[in-house]
């Protein structure tokens, strides 16, 4: 695709709930990077991976939180037993590989936990 | 831990006039890089402008500029002859060289473009 495409746009769940948000990266990005974006805040890092493996996790709040990127190219951020104060922006960003590279950003998954 | 710090959470300027939004940041590091991404509504991300540290020369792009000061960790972005099209958020962010090479943003500045 032109660009990274993440999918739904917008997702409103109940608390307690499971979700799946999806990120389709640029064709060829061997980095990918996910972020969220609290309402007020700047993007803050959750998981980096570089092909199919998460070589930084740091980022994400707790073991509510998983990502898989299981054939290198699209993945999917999950979150289990979701609560009100996970309701942010979630982006997600691909880069060619490490290095000088930019990192080029999908328009984000709105998610709001009633 | 890396920081950025944006300190205008809000800016206006007149239409062609200019202004220069704030940034600093707190690093050990020697090599990293700065960037500046707007965002409008739609959510998106977009670059505006990259500052490797190692380089000396401010970056310029058309209308976008950096004063990088590597000693003060400060790196303001000065935007010439505003358009409507400029007004959204503006976030700071830094990159560490190495690692994951993951973003550490500010929390962003809302510039308003004033017809």
């Amino acid at each position: 695709g032109a660009g990274v495409s993440q999918t739904p746009s917008n997702k409103v769940t109940e608390k307690g709930k499971y979700v799946e948000l999806r990120c389709d990266p640029i064709s060829g990005h061997t980095a990918l990077y996910w972020y969220r974006q609290s309402l007020g805040q700047g993007p803050e890092f959750l998981i980096y991976f570089q092909g199919t493996g998460a070589a930084d996790d740091s980022g994400l709040p707790n073991d509510r939180f998983f990502a898989v990127r299981p054939e290198g190219s699209v993945s999917t951020l999950k979150i289990q037993r979701t609560e009100r104060g996970d309701s942010a922006v979630y982006l997600c960003a691909s880069s060619p590989d490490r290095g000088k590279n930019i990192q080029y950003f999908g328009a984000g998954t709105r998610l709001s936990v009633l | 831990a890396q920081t950025v710090t944006q300190s205008q959470p809000e800016m206006s300027v007149q239409e062609a006039e200019t202004v220069t939004l704030s940034c600093t940041y707190d690093t050990s590091e020697s090599d990293y890089y700065l960037f500046w991404y707007k965002q409008p509504p739609s959510r998106q991300m977009i670059l505006v402008i990259r500052q490797e540290a190692y380089k000396q020369q401010n970056a310029t792009e058309n209308r976008f500029s950096v004063n990088f000061q590597k000693a003060a960790k400060s790196f303001s972005l000065k935007i010439s002859d505003s358009q409507l099209g400029d007004a959204a958020m503006y976030f700071c962010a830094y990159r560490r060289q190495g690692g994951s090479e993951k973003l550490v943003f500010g929390k962003g500045t809302k510039l308003t473009v004033n017809p």
